[in-house]
């Protein structure tokens, strides 16, 4: 595809269940991560994969949270039991290769709501 | 943390006008990356220097990195209303791509 894509592009769901977020990344890109952005605030992250390596999750604000990533293609973001502070704008993104000067290419992001 | 601290948090301008933003960060870097940010969705690269680098330009951005007082700042000429947006600092420490991004900076140009 031409770019990092992301779907729901909005997701509103109750409190306590759960959601899983989609992300494609760019074809070729071996290196995809995931963020959350509270409103008004700048990126958290939350979890790096890098082609076939385990994953770095040192971001992921609690065991609700979780990701996979099959080889180098799309990854799913999982939110078990979902509260309202989960609410955010969750972003991916994926860089060309684990480098020291790789930019990085961002989706459009999916807006949760939690009621 | 090498949380990348944007300043000032808002900034708005005529259009024209030159806007300078600044980010400050902690510990050591590799290199330093600035994004920008429309409609509180995706993030757009705008720019990349390296450590060892101190100005680097692309079209109307320039951007400067003093690895000795920690801080960079982005520089944007003749703004324009399509300007308008978040800009975010971003920095990485090296042999991890992992981007530590600082808060950043809303910047409006009046038309």
């Amino acid at each position: 595809g031409a770019g990092v894509s992301q779907s729901p592009s909005n997701k509103v769901t109750e409190k306590g269940k759960d959601v899983e977020l989609r992300c494609d990344p760019i074809s070729g890109h071996t290196a995809l991560y995931w963020y959350r952005q509270r409103l008004g605030q700048g990126l958290e992250f939350l979890i790096y994969f890098q082609g076939n390596s385990a994953p770095d999750k040192s971001g992921l604000p609690s065991d609700r949270f979780s990701a996979e990533r099959t080889g180098e293609s799309v990854s799913t973001l999982t939110i078990q039991r979902t509260q309202q502070e989960d609410s955010a704008v969750y972003l991916c993104a994926s860089s060309l290769t684990r480098g020291d000067y790789n930019e990085q290419f961002f989706g459009p992001g999916t807006r949760l709501t939690v009621l | 943390s090498q949380q990348g601290e944007e300043d000032p948090q808002a900034l708005s301008i005529q259009e024209g006008e030159n806007a300078t933003m600044n980010c400050s960060y902690k510990t050591s870097i590799n290199n330093l990356q600035w994004y920008r940010q429309n409609s509180g969705r995706g993030l757009v690269h705008l720019i990349l220097i390296r450590s060892n680098e101190r100005e680097k330009h692309s079209g109307r951005l320039r951007v400067t990195l003093d690895t000795s007082k920690k801080s960079s700042s982005l520089l944007i000429t003749a703004s324009r209303a399509a300007d308008t947006a978040s800009y975010f600092c971003a920095v990485g420490p090296g042999a991890n791509s992992k981007l530590t991004f600082g808060k950043g900076i809303t910047l409006s140009v009046r038309p």
